[in-house]
């Protein structure tokens, strides 16, 4: 059964800082994994999607990488900003043993508090 | 292009009483998945749809079901509410890898 886990729970860093968000899975056979960012009471915005056969993606000031052989993720973000502070979340994606169907498991995320 | 929308938005309910929400997905997307979101659980996969289908169930119980019609848009219904339903449920599209979720339906059961 696929566990991800998210460290730390809850971050406040000063503007402008660079920070890293770790995802940790326990099953190597995900065939891609999502990063999103939720704002309180919201639905999830994707920020970024790497694939099992990449290593990273960027977008902007996010970077994120993908090390199956460890079952890790993270999520670099450059120059934070306040309107970055929301939650942030990783899921793994499966497919199921319908073929060709997914779902997502996803860790319990990373409240990001960005202070001006 | 419009993204996935759901409604209603926000939902009381009492015990025992039936509930039904609603999802559209981007257009041409055929999948839909349903999620439950509650603070001690986090993010759960309850089901997923593709043209008509359901493709994967998650551990819920049989008071939740789903549906999803030939023009994609899907619905999930909750039977006999109970207190630990209250959650705020999001469905997803996808066409291929990547999910858009919707906004989400906050249910709240009392």
């Amino acid at each position: 059964k696929q566990e991800v886990t998210q460290i730390p729970a809850a971050l406040s860093v000063p503007e402008g800082e660079n920070l890293v968000l770790n995802c940790s899975f326990t099953d190597s056979a995900i065939y891609n994994l999502q990063w999103f960012r939720q704002d309180p009471g919201k639905g999830l915005t994707s920020l970024l999607l790497i694939q099992s056969s990449q290593r990273e993606q960027t977008s902007g000031r996010l970077n994120a990488s993908l090390d199956k052989s460890s079952g890790r993720s993270t999520l670099y973000i450059a120059a934070s900003q306040p309107g970055d502070s929301a939650t942030y979340l990783c899921a793994g994606a499966h497919h199921t043993s319908q073929g060709g169907s997914e779902k997502l498991v996803f860790g319990k995320g990373t409240k990001l508090t960005v202070n001006p | 292009k419009a993204g996935v929308t759901q409604t209603p938005r926000y939902l009381i309910k009492t015990r025992g009483q039936q509930v039904t929400l609603s999802c559209s997905p981007i257009s041409g997307h055929r999948s839909v998945s349903w999620y439950q979101q509650t603070p001690g659980q986090g993010l759960q996969f309850l089901f997923e749809y593709f043209s008509e289908t359901q493709r994967n169930k998650g551990n819920f119980p049989g008071r939740f079901s789903g549906r999803q019609f030939s023009n994609s848009r899907s619905e999930m219904n909750v039977s006999t509410l109970e207190l630990g339903d209250s959650a705020l449920y999001l469905c997803a599209s996808s066409s291929w890898d990547e999910q858009y979720f919707g906004p989400g339906t906050r249910l709240t059961v009392t």
